[in-house]
């Protein structure tokens, strides 16, 4: 079974600056797809960015983009220019390439301060 | 948003009795989904089906069970409720392919057994 790990339970971040989330998974899988998502308080899960494992460009949307290291199993997500609207709980995910289960990460509960 | 709705938004309900958590889409999705969100906010799968009539348990042991009967409805029941219930259940749905692997979610069943 695949494994989605977060170390860090809690990260906070100065507005405006630079933050790092970080997630490592395992898998004896070539073909899969690596997701992070984000829940705001109270409100819907929804996607961040999206990775494909057979793609070798880190993917990036705006402020996020990822660092995806595919050999060392590692997925980190970079947050730049941080907005007080980023404050959410963030998860990292993992989808088989069969695309059955979606398993997810402990979470990643990131702070915004002012 | 996503058209994925979940009722009721919060339940308070008494020790034994069966409720029926709902979910429903209408984006045509094949895949849905169940999470159980503990306290500490970590997801764990309970369910998933890939259509009508296809139903598989997740990694976590539940004593609740789903059903597939039309594609856009997937309903949750626990037929004695326990004070170990207690949670937060999260719907998703999802393509089935690999084209477009987004998870869409509802906005969560918080449920108090009491």
């Amino acid at each position: 079974a695949q494994t989605v790990t977060q170390s860090q339970p809690e990260m906070s971040v100065q507005e405006a600056e630079t933050v790092t989330l970080s997630c490592t998974y395992d898998t004896s899988e070539s073909d899969y797809y690596l997701f992070w998502y984000k829940q705001p308080p109270s409100r819907q899960m929804i996607l961040v960015i999206r990775q494909e494992a057979y793609k070798q460009q880190n993917a990036t949307e705006n402020r996020f983009s990822v660092n995806f290291q595919k050999a060392a199993k590692s997925f980190s997500l970079k947050i730049s220019d941080s907005q007080l609207g980023d404050a959410a709980m963030y998860f990292c995910a993992y989808l088989s390439g069969s695309a059955r289960q979606l398993t997810f990460g402990s979470g990643t509960q990131l702070t915004v301060l002012p | 948003e996503a058209d994925i709705y979940q009722t009721p938004r919060y339940l308070v309900i008494g020790t034994g009795k069966k409720i029926t958590l709902e979910c429903s889409q209408t984006m045509g999705h094949d895949k849905m989904y169940w999470y159980q969100q503990d306290p500490g906010m970590e997801l764990h799968l309970i369910h998933y089906s890939y259509g009508v009539n296809s139903t598989e348990k997740g990694d976590l042991s539940s004593e609740s069970t789903v059903s597939r009967i039309r594609t856009e409805h997937f309903p949750l029941t626990l037929e004695s409720a326990r004070p170990s219930h207690t949670s937060q259940y999260l719907c998703a749905s999802s393509h089935l392919g690999t084209d477009n692997t987004e998870a869409f979610f509802g906005q969560g069943t918080r449920l108090t057994v009491v």
